[in-house]
């Protein structure tokens, strides 16, 4: 059972925005700005695309965006495209040295 | 450029062990935070394993499930990240990815290694 809660899945369709929560609780969501965003597309290995709840790396699009509230973040996926239907998976940093995932979503682009 | 390639993996039967390697080009092993990440085939990712770098004490933690079974290390002079993992049961099948950790977060993943535990 995964430490975070997402949506097992959200769809939208091209060009239109998506938005995936992830809820934790305030010891490790809450409590740290350590929330980081993950694609993944199938048989691949997964890809930082937002790094302490709103930080886009370098290489990044603009439409994906990140932010917090209390012990849920949220990442956005602004002007959706093909490309961006994937797994999207949450992770917090949650005391102690110890990381924590969510289960991921699956965004269809419809 | 970083790179990682992970290694080792293999079918093993209960109670058996595994060493996983994840030799790493671009930068030093010993100057980063590294991590070991598992995927179970169609299932989310867990995190198992850190290791911190020298400057910061070089100390590891594991995560519960596999706290006293698994042990993450490393060696400079190979520029390599290891995992050993003893005690192995089904349950531990997946894609095992060594990871690059930065702010709290993975900037940069191997293409990982297959461990299946099976009779």
């Amino acid at each position: 059972q995964s430490a975070l809660t997402q949506p097992p899945s959200a769809s939208g369709s091209p060009g239109q925005s998506v938005t995936i929560s992830c809820t934790g609780t305030n010891s490790d969501v809450g409590r740290y700005n350590y929330v980081s965003w993950y694609q993944q597309h199938p048989g691949k290995a997964p890809k930082l695309m937002i790094s302490e709840v709103s930080k886009r790396p370098s290489g990044v699009p603009d439409r994906f965006s990140g932010s917090k509230s209390g012990n849920t973040a949220s990442l956005t996926v602004s002007g959706l495209q093909a490309e961006d239907e994937a797994d999207y998976y949450c992770s917090s940093y949650a005391g102690s040295n110890i990381y924590v995932f969510g289960p991921g979503t699956k965004v269809t682009v419809l | 450029e970083v790179q990682l390639v992970e290694s080792g993996g293999d079918l093993v039967t209960p109670g058996g062990s595994l060493r996983l390697s994840c030799a790493a080009s671009g930068f030093t092993v010993n100057s980063a935070w590294m991590n070991w990440v598992r995927q179970v085939p169609g299932k989310g990712l867990e995190w198992l394993a850190l290791i911190k770098s020298e400057t910061d004490g070089g100390t590891t933690d594991h995560a519960a499930p596999v706290k006293g079974r698994f042990t993450i290390s490393r060696d400079h002079s190979k520029n390599t990240l290891y995992l050993q993992m003893n005690s192995l049961k089904t349950e531990d099948t997946a894609v095992y990815y060594c990871v690059t950790e930065r702010a709290g977060a993975f900037p940069f993943w191997g293409q990982g290694t297959q461990v299946t535990v099976s009779s």
